[in-house]
């Protein structure tokens, strides 16, 4: 069984809040990544870390950040949420080595 | 750059039905090729991987092999059930760690 967690796992935000959405794993993974999940399904790669101290943005832009402080945590900021940040937002990591990934269970951020 | 198409859904089966979800791929190199499985409000789990041609993954009843010949990688199970009613996802993942994933396909079974 996959040990990441994300909170909270539901949001419901006014446009121009700032918040951060928090994604904790304990399986020592040293890769993490953000994903965007739009209501189609898709999945957007937003950011990724490679490991500490090591962030990179994907393959769909974002006004989101990341950091990468501690190898267990990879929280995304959003500065000032707008309606169009609506949306699923998915964390995943894996272990050097490997390839699969694991999800954390999402968290859906609805901004009014 | 790397690809992965699977078919559109959504699949409408029968309990018992055969199932087959198609998934083709282009990358560079040897990737490792992977189902994943999202239930409703959950994220993505891993259902099977293969890591090498000819390969065959397997997991509750579902498989797939690595096909290189016709970069294929298609998800089948013998008699599905509706606790299988989910979405689907096949990826890809090289050398970088930046995995592809298809668009999803839809399942939904009924008793």
């Amino acid at each position: 069984e996959a040990d990441i967690y994300q909170t909270p796992r539901y949001l419901v935000i006014g446009t121009g809040k700032k918040i951060t959405l928090e994604c904790s794993q304990t399986m020592g993974h040293d890769k993490m990544y953000w994903y965007q999940q739009d209501p189609g399904m898709e999945l957007h790669l937003i950011h990724y870390s490679y490991g500490v101290n090591s962030t990179e943005k994907g393959d769909l832009s974002s006004e989101s950040t990341v950091s990468r402080i501690r190898t267990e945590h990879f929280p995304l900021t959003l500065e000032s949420a707008r309606p169009s940040h609506t949306s699923q937002y998915l964390c995943a990591s894996t272990r050097t080595g490997t390839y699969e990934q694991y999800f954390g269970p999402g968290t859906r951020l609805t901004v009014t | 750059g790397n690809s992965v198409t699977q078919m559109e859904g959504p699949v409408t089966l029968s309990e018992e039905a055969f199932l087959t979800i198609n998934c083709t791929y282009t990358a560079t190199g040897y990737p490792s090729l992977f189902w994943y499985v999202q239930y409703p409000g959950e994220g993505l789990q891993l259902l099977l991987k293969a890591t090498k041609a000819d390969d065959k993954g397997s997991n509750k009843g579902f498989e797939a092999t690595y096909r290189k010949e016709t970069t294929s990688f298609h998800l089948e199970k013998g008699s599905v059930q509706v606790s299988d009613s989910a979405v689907y996802f096949c990826a890809l993942t090289g050398g970088s760690y930046i995995p592809t994933f298809g668009r999803g396909t839809s399942l939904i079974v009924h008793p």
